[in-house]
């Protein structure tokens, strides 16, 4: 299945390192979304953007960055993060208001 | 904001029984009810979604039913088969037009033994 690709599927990283999450989806929707899925807990909504801004922020703290260049390719920026940002992040798409395609999920890690 | 609740968190049945998923959410202006099942390490899929003009919507052997007035919907899963052990996830919308926010619930981790 190749609608909602994400890279990398695993990560490992320190509290100090910068990384950034890749989501691109090639079928035509116009708006795309970040999830973090943590063990024993719901998918919890972190951004929204449709039609390339952004129009839901969940109270994410500053250390996720996200970036959305076009209505293919999301972006997620890591910076000092902590051991309990360690998660599965998903990314989805839609067209607006419409069924949410999920991609695979990067595994983070935070040592 | 929204809340969805979600129950039960696990449940077991044999093959070839029927099982049941219940949502409960807060917000009366929700109008979109997907549900997704995840299988393990696998990505969520919608498996069947209603909205709220409809009471209830049936896809083989998937159902699903809402309740406007106590809002509540329910998954209806008959014949399980061992290949439906996943977790399953109903979600609602309040969303606008313009953004399609989902709320979801805890999840049903459901095994069907053979």
């Amino acid at each position: 299945e190749t609608g909602v690709t994400q890279t990398p599927r695993h990560l490992v990283m320190g509290m100090t390192n910068k990384k950034s999450l890749k989501c691109e989806q090639h079928l035509g929707h116009n708006a795309m979304y970040w999830y973090k899925q943590s063990a024993k807990k719901p998918l919890e909504l972190m951004f929204v953007y449709s039609l390339e801004e952004r129009v839901e922020n969940n109270s994410v703290p500053s250390r996720f960055s996200p970036e959305c260049p076009n209505s293919s390719h999301l972006f997620l920026h890591l910076h000092t993060l902590q051991p309990e940002d360690s998660a599965l992040y998903l990314c989805a798409s839609s067209r607006v208001a419409g069924e949410q395609y999920f991609g695979p999920g990067t595994r983070l890690t935070v040592l | 904001g929204e809340n969805v609740e979600q129950h039960p968190s696990t449940l077991s049945v044999q093959e070839g029984d029927s099982a049941v998923i219940k949502c409960t959410y807060s917000d009366s202006a929700s109008n979109y009810f997907p549900w997704y099942k995840q299988e393990l390490g696998k990505r969520p899929q919608l498996i069947i979604d209603i909205r709220s003009n409809v009471g209830e919507k049936k896809d083989q052997r998937i159902a699903v039913t809402l309740n406007k007035t106590a809002k509540h919907f329910s998954l209806h899963i008959t014949e399980t088969q061992p290949e439906d052990s996943a977790v399953y996830f109903c979600a609602a919308s309040t969303g606008s037009s313009n953004t399609g926010k989902l709320i979801f619930g805890q999840g049903t981790t459901l095994q069907v033994k053979p």
